[in-house]
């Protein structure tokens, strides 16, 4: 059973248009991420969510809306796609423990997002 | 905002041989970390420091938390062809949600 899992792991769309990334985790985690990664791999936290709550937004442009129906699932919604937003999207997992996590991530394989 | 800066960026070795990377920071983290990607796939921890001037190992790999709190280091002895990826270092603080990922160190073993 994969622990973290996205869906797609491909997107190849116009600029302009709406697409959508699903992810879903397995592992009983309440705290689920989404992360960027460029054309040079540099890895960037988008947003953070516990328990269905949004903890963390990270100066993202609000064409980017993550939603978490319940704590096993964070998806992540793109209006208006723009070249620039061609990357690797990574929605990540952990445990929260007290009031802060581990830094323990567990990492779905990546959605990989080509705008034309 | 804080930065973690990797180096080397790039190394290229052959198998057997041991490597070093390190990571420094511009402020302080209570907690350091190392992550390996391999290509196509998303990082996978490969050790966790919570204690300044912490020594931990994982098989082949040993990494050190600073005494400063602002660096951290990886080793990897007798390099073996699995070994091929990127590293990352990564920092958070208690209190923050937030992990701070480095800059990457790519590695490649010459046949």
């Amino acid at each position: 059973d994969t622990a973290v899992s996205q869906t797609p792991k491909y997107l190849v769309t116009q600029m302009g248009n709406d697409k959508s990334i699903k992810c879903e985790q397995n592992l009983g985690h309440d705290t689920m991420y989404w992360y960027k990664q460029d054309s040079k791999k540099f890895l960037k936290i988008m947003f953070s969510y516990n328990n269905k709550e949004l903890i963390i937004n990270e100066t993202v442009p609000n064409r980017f809306s993550p939603k978490s129906p319940d704590k096993a699932h964070l998806n992540l919604h793109i209006n208006s796609l723009e070249l620039g937003d061609s990357a690797v999207y990574f929605c990540a997992s952990s445990l929260r423990t007290g009031t802060s996590i581990t830094g323990e991530l567990f990492f779905g394989e990546g959605s990989r997002l080509t705008v034309l | 905002g804080q930065q973690l800066n990797q180096s080397p960026q790039s190394m290229f070795i052959q198998e057997g041989e041991d490597v070093s990377m390190n990571c420094t920071s511009s402020s302080i983290f209570n907690t350091w970390l190392w992550y390996k990607q391999d290509p196509g796939e998303g990082p996978v921890l490969l050790i966790a420091l919570y204690k300044a001037g912490e020594l931990t190992s994982n098989g082949r790999l040993t990494a050190q938390f600073g005494i400063t709190r602002k660096d951290s280091f990886l080793n990897i002895s007798a390099s073996i062809p699995s070994d091929v990826g990127i590293y990352f270092c990564a920092g958070s603080n208690f209190g923050n949600e937030k992990l701070t990922f480095g800059t990457g160190t790519r590695l490649t073993i010459i046949p």
